[in-house]
């Protein structure tokens, strides 16, 4: 079965400064892709960043990165120069590609709150 | 392009009704998917349709039912209503290419639904 775990339940940073959200996973399965949404408190969930498990090179969208270390199964995701609005919950989640059981697995979630 | 929207936004409900909720996924996209979210179970997948046809399925019981038009627009609904049916409905949609761990899902806004 796919697991998503996140630790940190909540986080406080300082504007400007960087952040880590640690997530781990757990999948027999060789083809995967791991994604990390942002949901602010209005509920919508915004797609953030996509890291598919043959890359390479870790993936990057803007300030967003991601710290993908396959053998740790680790895909942390690294904001840089946070930003206020940067505060709400994040995601990370996992898609197998098994026929059948194409679904987003998701974890429980970070609250990250930006301190001016 | 327009994304992904769900109607109505906010629901209350008592015990024992049924409701309904929509989903009108981004244009070009065949994949539409449901999620519950709770404070208690976080999110959880319900299920997937795809060309008017559900190919992944969750964990819920059969009270929980959807279906897909010919246009990918959805419909999803729960009869006989529960307490514990209260939550966030998230709709997503994807162009629902099978065996890509790249397929993203897009979400809309939700719709909060609440069973008194």
């Amino acid at each position: 079965a796919q697991k998503i775990t996140q630790t940190q339940p909540g986080m406080f940073v300082q504007e400007k400064e960087a952040v880590t959200l640690d997530c781990t996973y757990d999948t027999s399965d060789p083809s995967y892709g791991l994604f990390w949404y942002k949901q602010p408190s209005s509920g919508e969930m915004i797609f953030l960043i996509y890291q598919g498990s043959y890359d390479q090179q870790n993936a990057t969208e803007g300030r967003y990165s991601l710290n993908f270390q396959k053998a740790r199964k680790s895909a942390n995701l690294v904001i840089s120069a946070s930003q206020l609005g940067d505060s709400a919950m994040y995601f990370c989640a996992m898609r197998n590609t098994n026929f059948g059981n194409e679904k987003l697995t998701f974890g429980t979630g970070t609250r990250l709150t930006i301190i001016p | 392009k327009a994304g992904v929207t769900q109607t109505p936004r906010y629901l209350i409900k008592t015990r024992g009704q049924q409701v309904t909720l929509s989903c009108s996924p981004i244009s070009g996209h065949r994949s539409v998917s449901w999620y519950q979210q709770t404070p208690g179970q976080g999110l959880q997948f319900l299920f997937e349709y795809f060309s008017e046809t559900q190919r992944n399925k969750g964990n819920f019981p059969g009270r929980f039912s959807g279906r897909q038009f010919s246009n990918s627009r959805s419909e999803m609904n729960v009869s006989t209503l529960e307490l514990g049916d209260s939550a966030l409905y998230l709709c997503a949609s994807s162009l629902g290419t099978s065996g890509s761990s790249a397929d993203t899902q897009y979400f809309g806004p939700g719709t909060r639904l609440t069973v008194l």
